[in-house]
């Protein structure tokens, strides 16, 4: 079926530095997620991004966090600079429409702070 | 505000037995509900949705029945496997609403 693929799968760094976390869509999908789960809670939703631009957000999404999509490469979550608290597992989804439809999920990144 | 409620947080059955786990939620204007199952490690996938024009949606051993007057749902598996275990999340969205909302996560564990 249709794949989400996430770079890296595993990301350990220092506390204030800055990471970004890479999506590939599906390449037919036009609706994109973040999620952030912490190991054995549910699925927090961060942020969705159309058409170039975020159209809804989560209190998690702090300011310290950004995403874009510069010409139909990746799709990137940015956080600059990091916390200790940013330690998760972050999921990327897409899905063809919005959110009424059903998203696919990508592997996950798994960011470690120290 | 927890917009999507499930219960229980975790459930054990023995192989064959019908497991059922439960889902409410808050906002009337949401009108598709997928149901994902997350295997340890492993990302979510969906399972089994359903949108309020039925009560009940059926997929193999999986079945959805929903109340909408309650605003209820939940998830029967019958004949429940071992390759079952696995967390289950029930979530919600739509009606304007850009934003998917998963539940807490019921955890099931089917005993050989």
């Amino acid at each position: 079926g249709p794949k989400v693929l996430q770079i890296p799968s595993h990301q350990i760094i220092d506390m204030g530095q800055m990471v970004t976390l890479n999506c590939d869509p599906v390449s037919n999908h036009l609706y994109f997620y973040w999620y952030k789960q912490i190991l054995g809670q549910q699925m927090e939703f961060l942020v969705n991004f159309y058409n170039g631009k975020v159209m809804e957000k989560s209190k998690l999404f702090k300011d310290q966090f950004s995403v874009e999509r510069p010409d139909g490469s990746y799709f990137t979550l940015k956080i600059q600079p990091t916390a200790l608290e940013d330690s998760a597992v972050y999921f990327c989804a897409s899905s063809t429409l919005w959110s009424s439809y059903e998203q696919y999920f990508g592997p996950g990144t798994r960011l470690t702070v120290l | 505000q927890q917009q999507v409620r499930q219960s229980p947080q975790s459930l054990t059955v023995w192989e064959g037995e019908t497991a059922i786990l439960n889902c409410s939620y808050e906002d009337s204007t949401f009108d598709y509900f997928p149901w994902y199952w997350q295997f340890p490690r492993e990302s979510p996938a969906l399972l089994i949705a359903i949108r309020p024009v039925s009560n009940k949606k059926e997929d193999g051993r999986f079945t959805i029945f929903f109340n909408k007057r309650e605003k209820k749902l939940s998830l029967h598996i019958t004949d429940s496997q071992p390759g079952d275990s696995a967390t289950y999340f029930c979530a919600a969205s739509g009606g304007g609403n850009y934003k998917p909302t998963f539940g807490k996560g019921t955890s099931l564990v089917v005993h050989p």
